[in-house]
């Protein structure tokens, strides 16, 4: 079993719509969690970290964390074709010394 | 704030050479960089952790006398491919923690190519 799990995609999202990315992890304890947007050819950039269950909200983005089930959520909402990336959802486990858990990522495709 | 840089953004090497590239954090300091590789159309590889002061914890499967690895000070990492040959041919990509906010920044990464 993977320890951080992605849907690869494409996820195809209309503009002007609500991209919604689901990532499931392992580790019960792992305390923070991050998604970074990466866009082809370049390297992953930090958009949201999220350490406490409920939402958590930053411009037209919005994570969400269950550690109960052990999910966590990222919303696009007004989605731009700017959008279009790879999203990484990675999990710091415990006792991990910083190392983060990546999934494989979600490609998001917004369609004009 | 929280940039990383690293350089040099590509490079091609012919094999058998070695190459160095370097990992800054240019307005915070990390006691903790990591590295990543990267092949096309896959995810992130954690490569090794470097911290500052200390040997480098390299991952499985990850040759460290092929990978050297050097994190001098709080704001310097640097990867050596020694004896690089075309299958090492990937994307570079260094991270650093904040040691204030222990969040990760990543830099611009290396294309690495071996002729």
């Amino acid at each position: 079993q993977k320890e951080v799990e992605q849907n690869s995609g494409p996820l195809s999202v209309p503009e002007g719509a609500i991209a919604s990315l689901n990532c499931t992890y392992s580790d019960r304890g792992s305390q923070s969690f991050f998604w970074y947007r990466q866009y082809s050819g370049k390297s992953p950039e930090l958009i949201m970290s999220i350490y406490s269950n409920g939402d958590k909200e930053d411009g037209r983005f919005t994570a969400q964390l269950n550690k109960a089930s052990q999910y966590v959520s990222l919303l696009i909402r007004d989605s731009q074709p700017s959008d279009s990336a790879t999203y990484l959802c990675a999990v710091k486990g415990v006792g991990s010394w910083g190392k983060l858990q990546f999934g494989a990522g979600t490609q998001v495709v917004v369609t004009p | 704030g929280a940039v990383v840089s690293q350089h040099p953004s590509w490079v091609i090497c012919k094999s058998g050479t070695s190459v160095k590239i370097e990992c800054r954090s240019l307005d915070f300091q990390a006691t903790t960089m990591f590295w990543y590789r990267q092949f096309p159309k896959q995810s992130l590889m954690l490569m090794a952790t470097s911290n500052e002061g200390s040997k480098a914890t390299y991952e499985q499967g990850v040759e460290k006398d092929k990978f050297l690895i050097n994190h001098a000070s709080l704001t310097l990492s640097t990867l050596t491919v020694t004896s690089a040959h075309p299958e090492d041919s990937s994307f570079y990509i260094c991270s650093a923690r904040d040691r204030v906010s222990y969040e990760q920044y990543f830099g611009p990464g290396t294309r690495l190519t071996v002729t």
